[in-house]
């Protein structure tokens, strides 16, 4: 099986821009969430999505979005970027209690 | 917010040494999880010990579980350079979403 494809791997965009980040999940995956990692604020959980609705969301802003597709891939947006947005976007499916991670989209904010 | 807070921060061992690191949360938990994360990489799933479990084997790798005290510890024996990762704790509380500590960064010297 194919494992949790995430892209771009890198970008970098301006502040004040959008960005849409994409993770195609594991066959037969139905569970996607995204997470967020910064050196200073670690491991952040953004949100979960499962047959294209979201069942938990973390503390981030409204600028923060996501969506899931009736064939479980998933994209987040992140608008008018803040340099603080700058962090590795990871996303993760779920198998039961196990979880797999993409290898992330990196995502510079200049 | 993080639940968990792992230490040491860092560690630095000789490559056939153990490597001992520790994890601690705040409230109680489905299962704690155990992934490495290379450097600038996603993370990978290590190990899962539920919460009715108090210890859990894995190749070199040896989890316990103290739910009284709310800590967990991991146990990676005859280091490798292979080895030299982050180690992250992840509390699994049934909310569709991990939340992770902020982890160890293990150096194995050859």
């Amino acid at each position: 099986k194919a494992g949790v494809t995430q892209t771009p791997r890198y970008l970098i965009k301006t502040r004040g821009q959008q960005v849409t980040l994409s993770c195609s999940p594991i066959s037969g995956h139905r569970s996607v969430s995204w997470y967020q990692q910064t050196p200073g604020q670690g491991l952040q959980f953004l949100f979960e999505y499962f047959s294209e609705t979201q069942r938990n969301k973390g503390n981030f802003p409204g600028r923060f979005s996501g969506r899931q597709f009736s064939n479980s891939r998933s994209e987040m947006n992140v608008s008018t970027l803040e340099l603080g947005d700058s962090a590795l976007y990871l996303c993760a499916t779920r198998d039961g209690n196990t979880i797999y991670f993409g290898e992330g989209s990196w995502l510079t904010v200049v | 917010s993080q639940q968990g807070e792992e230490d040491p921060q860092a560690l630095s061992i000789q490559e056939g040494e153990n490597a001992t690191m520790n994890c601690s949360y705040k409230t109680s938990i489905n299962n704690l999880q155990w992934y490495r994360q290379n450097s600038g990489r996603g993370l990978v799933h290590l190990i899962l010990i539920r919460s009715n479990e108090r210890e859990k084997h894995s190749g070199r790798l040896r989890v316990t579980l103290d739910t009284s005290k709310k800590s967990s510890s991991l146990l990676i024996t005859a280091s490798r350079a292979a080895d030299t990762a982050s180690y992250f704790c992840a509390t699994d509380h049934n909310d569709y979403k991990l939340s992770f500590g902020a982890g160890t960064t293990v150096t194995v010297r050859a």
